[in-house]
């Protein structure tokens, strides 16, 4: 069935470093691709998100392009920073759906 | 600001236990969502609401109830608590728009202990 993949953490990495997270989706048609994040004892909340292929999600200094061939959303990051430590979800949406299928996250941690 | 609270931030019952999570948003969202969220299994969706008094199972609706009386209140009920309910229960809403999902909102989740 449809399913979404997200690299496995954890992930330490010394601030100012690259970040990349993985995301790959199997799912048929045009889904909506998220990335969520969620900051430790917090609930979720919307980091970036691509309604159609080759769009590019952008917040906080995160990207994420909507690669249809490559059905991946990875997310990346130039130089990452102590307060992005959190854990990281991928998700989508399929056929204008309202509900999300969420990855497993990936948790990282940035040390100064 | 949106909001979206949830009643409980820790939780402790027994088993056998008639549990009550209450989740509450302030934005006039149509959609509501109970997820219950474990290490190395990600979120998953229990319920979905998409009205008042609308409801739709997710993927692991055994075991949980909902309801939904007014547009902003929606609860999920545990009949008869059990150990392996034990886990983080995550409320969400978002509006409801045609074409596609809109921007879910989060709660601070309820870390629910079933002993």
């Amino acid at each position: 069935g449809d399913s979404v993949t997200q690299m496995e953490g954890p992930v330490t990495l010394s601030e100012e470093a690259f970040l990349t997270i993985n995301c790959t989706y199997t799912a048929t048609g045009y889904p909506s691709l998220f990335w969520y994040v969620q900051y430790p004892g917090e609930g979720l909340q919307l980091l970036l998100k691509a309604t159609k292929a080759d769009d590019k999600g952008s917040n906080k200094g995160f990207e994420a392009t909507y690669r249809k061939e490559t059905t991946s959303f990875h997310l990346e990051k130039g130089s990452v920073q102590v307060s992005d430590s959190a854990v990281y979800f991928c998700a989508y949406s399929q056929g204008g759906s309202e509900k999300l299928v969420f990855g497993k996250g990936t948790k990282l941690t940035v040390n100064p | 600001d949106v909001k979206v609270t949830q009643s409980s931030r820790y939780l402790v019952k027994r088993t056998g236990e008639k549990v009550f999570l209450e989740c509450v948003q302030d934005m006039d969202h149509e959609n509501m969502f109970w997820y219950r969220q474990d290490p190395g299994l990600g979120l998953r969706l229990i319920y979905f609401s998409y009205d008042v008094k609308m409801k739709e199972k997710g993927d692991i609706p055994e075991g949980y109830s909902v309801s939904r009386e007014k547009k902003e209140r929606f609860s999920l009920i545990l009949e008869s608590a059990s150990t392996n309910q034990t886990s983080m229960y995550l409320c969400a809403s978002s509006f409801a728009r045609t074409g596609g999902p809109d921007t879910q909102y989060f709660g601070p989740g309820t870390r629910l202990t079933v002993l």
